[in-house]
């Protein structure tokens, strides 16, 4: 199994500063890598996949980067709306398996 | 509008039965493989089990195999989780997704709650 290790665990940042969270991969999982955005009681949704490739809708402020096994997720500007719980995913092999998830909290 | 609506979940005694159900609307159901993702009260995102777009194929994290069936109607748009000889540690939201060509999932449902108490 693949394990993630997402940091940190909680990130304290101020409207509109940059905000960079990490996922590192116990083996090499290539760019078969997404990162998911859930918001208090809701459903998660997909941000990136591919690594760096941004899903449908989401703004260009969110960029994904890394391959092998070190992954990066970078807010430019953090908006409101952003203040949220962030999760990394591989889907190289069986099992999937996600980071224990970043949250990301207004300061 | 791409929809997934889960039901199903509610309180069960360890050891019990509980069968999810997830309905699809707003795209060609048959056209993709489907998932269960779950989690517990507070915690992380566990992904439990896949199947493949005609049902021939299904993947499961190890702590559920042998008791979980993951299924699928694609007649009814329909996608099912049966749940056997549930424990305690089963407890959490289950959700389901839709799993796209790079294996991600977009998009979730709402999510049932599975309790399993005595």
């Amino acid at each position: 199994e693949i394990v993630i290790t997402q940091s940190p665990a909680t990130l304290s940042v101020s409207p509109g500063e940059r905000a960079t969270l990490s996922c590192r991969a116990s083996q090499s999982v290539s760019s078969d890598f997404a990162w998911y955005q859930q918001k208090p009681g809701q459903a998660p949704s997909l941000l990136i996949y591919a690594a760096s490739t941004r899903a449908t809708g989401i703004p260009a402020r969110f960029s994904g980067s890394g391959s092998g096994t070190e992954f990066t997720l970078t807010i430019s500007s953090l908006q409101s709306e952003d203040f949220a719980v962030y999760y990394c995913q591989h889907y190289k092999i069986w099992p999937l398996t996600f980071g224990g998830g970043t949250t990301v909290e207004i300061k | 509008e791409v929809q997934l609506v889960e039901s199903g979940g509610g309180l069960v005694q360890p050891g019990g039965s509980l069968r999810l159900s997830c309905a699809a609307s707003g795209f060609t159901f048959s056209g993709f493989w489907m998932t269960w993702v779950r989690q517990a009260p507070g915690k992380g995102l566990e992904w439990v089990a896949i199947i493949k777009q005609d049902g021939s194929e299904q993947v499961y994290v190890d702590s559920v195999k042998g008791r979980f069936t993951i299924s699928r109607d694609n007649a009814k748009n329909s996608l099912f989780l049966q749940m056997n000889s549930l424990r305690a540690e089963d407890t959490a939201v289950y959700y389901c997704a839709r799993v796209n060509v790079w294996c991600t999932f977009d998009p979730w449902g709402q999510g049932t709650l599975v309790t399993v108490s005595s």
